[in-house]
């Protein structure tokens, strides 16, 4: 089982609707869960991080975090055609290194 | 100092060839990761330095890396004797020591090896 897990995609909403992207992790003692945001050719850019469980928003995006089901997510509201990426999940276990989901593809159709 | 930095962005050598990445992370940061991405793939972990020690090391990573972190600011990989499948994107990151602080990238490191 792999320590983080989310679907390939890919993810395919409307312009201005919600896209919602998941996210589940294997080991209990995962502390801390970011959300990075990666277009083509480029380096992971970080949108959002949690640690408590429930919601966090900022702007657009809403990260919800459920430890008791090992599960968190990504919200996008209003979703728009440049939110068009790759979106990578992320822990980090026991406070140390950060391990990686493989991504799910988001295209927003204009 | 803005961000993470990494030389050199692009990297094509032969295969056989060594070569050698730099990475200088933020300022304050101790924190000091090195990843590896191929294609459709997330960043896959390679090290982690703590200052200048380096605390792991992926099971994964072949003897043919070495990372080295000196004086607990820039770092260092190296990957001797490069084959194919080396080719990939090569990312550093750093962070704060701090728990659930969060990690931010370099622009990377595309090695093609041919």
């Amino acid at each position: 089982q792999k320590e983080v897990e989310q679907n390939s995609g890919p993810l395919s909403v409307p312009e201005g609707a919600i896209a919602s992207l998941n996210c589940t992790y294997s080991d209990r003692g995962s502390q801390s869960f970011f959300w990075y945001r990666q277009y083509s050719g480029k380096s992971p850019e970080l949108i959002m991080f949690i640690y408590s469980n429930g919601d966090k928003e900022d702007g657009r995006f809403t990260a919800q975090l459920n430890k008791a089901s090992q599960y968190v997510s990504l919200l996008i509201r209003d979703s728009q055609p440049s939110d068009s990426a790759t979106y990578l999940c992320a822990v980090t276990l026991y406070g140390n290194k950060l391990v990686f989901g493989a991504g799910t593809i988001l295209r927003v159709k204009s | 100092d803005t961000g993470v930095s990494q030389n050199p962005r692009h990297k094509i050598t032969k295969r056989g060839q060594n070569v050698t990445f730099r990475c200088d992370p933020i300022s304050e940061h101790n924190r000091l990761y090195w990843y590896r991405q191929t294609l459709g793939q997330g960043p896959e972990f390679l090290t982690y330095f703590q200052n200048e020690a380096q605390l792991e090391k992926s099971r994964l990573l072949s003897d043919r890396f070495s990372a080295e972190r000196p004086k607990g600011s820039f770092s260092t990989l190296e990957i001797q004797r490069t084959e194919q499948g080396d080719s990939a994107m090569y990312l550093c990151a750093s962070s704060s020591q701090e728990l659930n602080t969060e990690a931010f990238f370099g622009q990377g490191t595309r090695l093609t090896v041919v």
